[in-house]
């Protein structure tokens, strides 16, 4: 079955240390993976994304994330979080067999305090 | 450039009743998503919509249904709604879709 596993389903974190979100996938077939950020009442906002290429990505806020085919994971990283990161992170693929649909983990919530 | 516009951004509606979300694309954006997002099961794909043609669709009951116009908006009808279909409705757009897709800020639905 395809799913997204997000085993951390909440990090507490202090200001200006840094985080590691973790994010593993399974699928039978080769996907394209995204990391998503959402802010309360809001949508939500791309951070990043793998299609092909270089494993490391590198995102919006100083974000980014390597993809490693052997583990099957997809984890995220910043160096240094603000109070302005506390969100809810969401780990995404595609398939890239045509089947346009998001398969998304459960979330982490990312909780940075002062 | 302008975001996916979703209208109307909040909605109560009664059991019983039908409910009609609307979401403008991004400019040049032909393929366009929605996914319902509800505490208990996460966020779940509803369909996809290329070319005013549903090229996918997820696991949802017949009540729930969509078409795409010629300008690539998009609307969502969900028809004798229940209780549980209370959730925000995400709108998503993108060129092709396996490159990723930009989501709208919502419609949070409330069903009383």
């Amino acid at each position: 079955a395809q799913s997204v596993t997000q085993l951390d389903s909440q990090v507490p974190v202090f200001e200006e240390a840094p985080v590691e979100l973790r994010c593993n996938y399974s699928s039978s077939v080769s996907v394209y993976l995204f990391w998503y950020v959402q802010y309360p009442n809001q949508g939500l906002q791309l951070l990043l994304k793998y299609l092909s290429g270089s494993t490391l990505v590198k995102g919006i806020n100083g974000f980014e994330a390597e993809f490693n085919k052997s583990q099957t994971s997809f984890h995220l990283r910043k160096p240094s979080v603000h109070i302005s990161d506390t969100a809810e992170y969401f780990c995404a693929f595609i398939m890239n067999t045509g089947f346009q649909k998001l398969v998304f983990g459960t979330g982490t919530r990312l909780l940075v305090s002062p | 450039k302008a975001g996916v516009t979703q209208t109307p951004r909040y909605l109560i509606k009664t059991r019983g009743q039908q409910v009609t979300l609307s979401c403008s694309p991004i400019s040049g954006h032909r393929s366009v998503s929605w996914y319902q997002q509800t505490p208990g099961q996460g966020l779940q794909f509803l369909f996809e919509y290329f070319s005013e043609t549903q090229r996918n669709k997820g696991n949802f009951p017949g009540r729930f249904s969509g078409r795409q116009f010629s300008n690539s908006r998009s609307e969502m009808n969900v028809s004798t709604l229940e209780l549980g279909d209370s959730a925000l409705y995400l709108c998503a757009s993108s060129r092709q879709g396996g490159d990723g897709y930009t989501f709208g800020s919502g419609t949070r639905l409330t069903v009383v």
